[in-house]
């Protein structure tokens, strides 16, 4: 599975939108992007996920960009409760593929 | 959280002694899933399941036993605990069913001490 490259920490100021990086300049044609979050001490909550097309749900929209070398994921109105670490994984389709988490980005968002 | 329930939530134990994680899902789905997640790192992968009565190995599996009896249940077991054993454990299962999917749920999670 591709290696994902994300910043250690980012703030947001509560209200606005929170940008959130992911390189992933070595991912193949067949491979998935996906977005969690884990809040202190909870266990991690799925957010989104893409192929090639951008996503949007309830929670947030995933930017890919057109050669998917990188993604956003855009939390548009941040609120205090989307402080969290947020995970950008890459990862194959097909029955054994895993989860690969790395150390994320802590998101803080700021009243 | 309803759909994955872990037990115990705390656990310390004593180096070289035994134990076994429960994780039981709700849902009726086929794949399960065990990971550790050391202070300030990311998640890693113990042991999988992708259906009932099989099993098979993530990126930390040495140190463990699951067995995966019933479609519900995927218990981990620590025959003689190690203090690089301490972790957080969780437990997670597909939000749904058809084919292989990345959307997981996870436990709260079952903070072991190993001393």
């Amino acid at each position: 599975d591709a290696k994902t490259t994300q910043p250690t920490s980012m703030d947001c100021a509560e209200g606005r939108a929170a940008n959130l990086p992911c390189n992933h300049s070595t991912i193949s044609g067949n491979e998935y992007v996906y977005w969690y979050r884990q809040i202190h001490s909870q266990g991690p909550q799925y957010i989104i996920h893409g192929l090639k097309n951008n996503e949007t749900n309830e929670m947030a929209s995933l930017i890919i960009t057109e050669d998917r070398k990188s993604s956003t994921l855009i939390l548009p109105h941040a609120t205090l409760r989307d402080t969290a670490v947020y995970y950008c994984i890459v990862v194959g389709g097909g029955s054994n593929y895993k989860l690969t988490f790395g150390k994320g980005t802590l998101l803080t968002v700021n009243p | 959280n309803a759909g994955v329930t872990q037990t115990p939530k705390f656990q310390v134990l004593k180096t070289g002694q035994s134990m076994t994680l429960q994780c039981a899902q709700d849902m009726n789905h086929n794949s399960m899933y065990w990971y550790r997640q050391d202070p300030g790192m990311g998640l890693r992968l113990i042991y999988y399941s992708a259906s009932e009565g099989t099993t098979d190995k993530g990126e930390v599996p040495n140190g463990y036993n699951v067995s995966r009896l019933n479609k519900r249940e995927f218990s981990l077991r620590l025959e003689s605990a190690a203090p690089s054993q301490t972790s957080v454990y969780f437990c997670a299962s597909p939000l749904q069913d058809f084919g292989w999917t990345g959307e997981l749920f996870f436990g709260e999670g079952s903070r072991l001490t190993v001393l």
